[in-house]
């Protein structure tokens, strides 16, 4: 089983619309959780870090985390064009990082 | 915020030379550093561990003879491609984090290596 599975998607939604990343993990003892923005050619890019259960609010970004569901997740509300990417979900066991295959975003002008 | 830089941002070398890339912590003390191999399309690869002033982590599959780390200060890590073949050709990124638990890991832009 994979330490980290996310949807690979692709994910299309329209502009302005809500976008939901969802990722699962299966180590129980993470306890840093962490969404990073790849776009094409580049390197990733940390957007959020989340460790406590419930929601957490930046900008027009949400990440959600559930300990007990072992689920955490990324809402990007008013997707923009420029939010067209490759998002990564990482999980912080120690001093590893996991990270999930990642979900590849197009947002639709 | 943290920033990671990486030298050389691309390289191109032919075939048998060596090819040493830096990673750089700017703004923060790097215990550990990651560095990562990404093909075109797939997903990142992690192809070692390290923590400053002991040797590398590497993971199974990954010839350490090859790819030697050295991270000798807690702003430095350098990954050197030795003999490198085409099949090397890849996008090297290094990842840095600090000693605080829980730390994020922040990306260096990464090195795109050609080899002729």
């Amino acid at each position: 089983q994979k330490e980290v599975e996310q949807n690979s998607g692709p994910l299309s939604v329209p502009e302005g619309a809500i976008a939901s990343l969802n990722c699962t993990y299966s180590d129980r003892v993470s306890q840093s959780f962490f969404w990073y923005r790849q776009y094409s050619g580049k390197s990733p890019e940390l957007i959020m870090s989340i460790y406590s259960n419930g929601d957490k609010e930046d900008g027009r970004f949400t990440a959600q985390l559930n300990k007990a569901s072992q689920y955490v997740s990324l809402l990007i509300r008013d997707s923009q064009p420029s939010d067209s990417a490759t998002y990564l979900c990482a999980v912080n066991p120690g001093n590893q990082f996991y990270f999930g295959t990642g979900t590849s975003l197009t947002v639709i002008p | 915020g943290a920033v990671v830089s990486q030298h050389p941002s691309w390289v191109i070398c032919k075939s048998g030379t060596s090819v040493k890339i830096e990673c750089r912590s700017l703004d923060f003390q790097a215990t550990t550093m990651f560095w990562y191999r990404q093909f075109p399309k797939q997903s990142l690869m992690l192809m070692a561990t390290s923590n400053e002033g002991s040797k590398a982590t590497y993971e199974q599959g990954v010839e350490k003879d090859k790819f030697l780390i050295n991270h000798a200060s807690l702003t430095l890590s350098t990954l050197t491609v030795t003999s490198a073949h085409p099949e090397d050709s890849s996008f090297y990124i290094c990842s840095a984090k600090g000693s605080l638990a829980g730390a994020p890991g922040y990306f260096g832009p990464g090195t795109r290596l050609t080899v002729l």
